[in-house]
């Protein structure tokens, strides 16, 4: 069974755009957890989406936010970037709750 | 609010000798617990978890780790590391019915040969 995949695995952008993340999830899972990973702030939960609905947010801005689609697949969006939003940006899905988390291999988000 | 501690920042280990690794968190209810390992440049990759039953778990690579209510713990172990377990540790609790962890800062492990 393939894994969590994330697209773009890199990806650079510049202060004030925004961006948007992909993620899918193993087969058959329907809850896609993201996470923000920085070398300050360690790794943070920023929201879960389970059958397009969002279940858990995080503490942080507005200016995160995210969606599912009917086949629960995740993308998740950051508006307005600001260089503290450099990180790398994790995306985890499991079949529901509680059930371990799988993570994908991250996108790695680079604002200048 | 719950949070996790991970005491240890660094740990360096001898190839072949024991490894524990120091997990102690706070959660007002029964927790969920994980431990994941991180190598450089990758995702996260779960080791074990607990979520009620026996208090020792075994995961995967070797590890186990040992629920202790009473200390708040949730120590990770293995009887005799390998080089390729180098990487970073990560405990973490689970709230929200599970999905929303928190993790602890981890440790580093280095291996030495």
């Amino acid at each position: 069974k393939a894994g969590v995949t994330q697209t773009p695995r890199y990806l650079i952008k510049t202060r004030g755009q925004q961006v948007t993340l992909s993620c899918s999830p193993i087969s058959g899972h329907r809850s896609v957890s993201w996470y923000q990973q920085t070398p300050g702030q360690g790794l943070q939960f920023l929201f879960e989406y389970f059958s397009e609905t969002q279940r858990n947010k995080g503490n942080f801005p507005g200016r995160f936010s995210g969606r599912q689609f009917s086949n629960s697949r995740s993308e998740m969006n950051v508006s307005t970037l600001e260089l503290g939003d450099s990180a790398l940006y994790l995306c985890a899905s499991s079949l529901d709750r509680p059930y371990e988390q799988y993570f994908g291999p991250g996108t790695r988000l680079t604002v200048t | 609010a719950q949070s996790v501690t991970q005491p240890d920042i660094h740990i360096t280990v001898s190839e072949g000798a024991s490894l524990e690794l120091r997990c102690n968190y706070s959660y007002g209810a029964t927790p969920y617990l994980f431990w994941y390992v991180q190598s450089p440049g990758q995702g996260l990759q779960l080791l074990l978890k607990y979520f009620s039953g026996d208090t020792l778990v075994q995961g995967i690579k070797g590890f186990e780790a040992e629920f202790k209510r009473s200390q708040s713990s949730f120590n990770l172990r293995k009887p005799s590391v390998h080089w390729s377990d180098a990487a970073e540790y990560f405990c973490a609790v689970g709230e929200g019915g599970g999905n929303k962890l928190t993790f602890g800062t981890g440790t580093q492990l280095k291996v030495e040969l």
